[in-house]
């Protein structure tokens, strides 16, 4: 298993312009999620889905936009992009309690290696 | 809203002692997960260890094990015999349970650890 996937690893990106940072993980797990690290302040989640079809806002959407068309995939979608989204993204995923692969109760969740995104 | 702090912004230490890092938590929920995470500079992330707020043991991982103290909603996390290998960024995190899965972590500012030769 490749686990949680992400691609690109570096992005320097121009005020205004869009990308889409992908995410994908092979685990078969219905849990994924976004999050952003800024210096001083952890780990903030952006978004998150709770399986295919379903996504939901964590702690700080603005600015970004999701969509969960598979169980696999999960892009963070960035419209137009501001200096203030300047940060290291991470995916992460995990399973959902009580389905084939998710016990109740805790499921660990399983982080990408990250995406630094750099807004001029 | 759940809340996680870390008041600790930087340690060090040296090679082979222990080393104690601090965090604190605010919430009004009783099931609960909590957690700390490890990040070195290759910026992954990597689970140390869980607690479980309904179990009282203080859980342990080999040279991690950490002082669960409900009632003062504090979780610290030691680090025995410290090797140059635990220089990393270490975040605490909240995650509140539910048999319907809530996996969102709450994450404090982290303490960057440092261990010196």
């Amino acid at each position: 298993n490749a686990g949680v996937t992400q691609t690109p690893k570096f992005q320097v990106l121009k005020t205004g312009q869009s990308m889409t940072l992908q995410c994908a993980q092979d685990m078969n797990h219905e849990y994924m999620s976004w999050y952003r690290q800024d210096p001083g302040m952890g780990l903030r989640l952006i978004h998150y889905s709770v399986g295919a079809g379903i996504t939901d806002q964590g702690e700080v959407p603005n600015g970004y936009n999701v969509s969960r068309s598979t169980t696999e995939d999960f892009p963070l979608r960035l419209l137009s992009a501001a200096p203030s989204q300047t940060s290291v993204y991470f995916c992460a995923s995990s399973y959902a309690p009580g389905t084939s692969g998710g016990r109740w109760g805790y499921n660990e969740q399983f982080f990408g290696p990250g995406t630094r995104l750099t807004v001029l | 809203a759940q809340t996680v702090t870390q008041s600790q912004p930087e340690m060090s230490v040296q090679e082979a002692e222990t080393v104690t890092l601090s965090c604190t938590y605010d919430t009004s929920e009783n099931n609960y997960y909590l957690f700390w995470y490890k990040q070195p500079p290759s910026r992954q992330m990597i689970l140390v260890i869980r607690q479980e707020a309904y179990k009282q043991q203080n859980a342990t991982e080999n040279r991690f094990s950490v002082n669960f103290q409900k009632a003062a909603k504090s979780f610290s996390l030691k680090i025995s015999d410290s090797q140059l290998g635990d220089t990393a960024m270490y975040f605490c995190a909240f995650m509140k349970g539910s048999n319907f899965g809530n996996e969102k972590l709450t994450f404090g500012t982290g303490t960057r650890l440092t261990i010196i030769p």
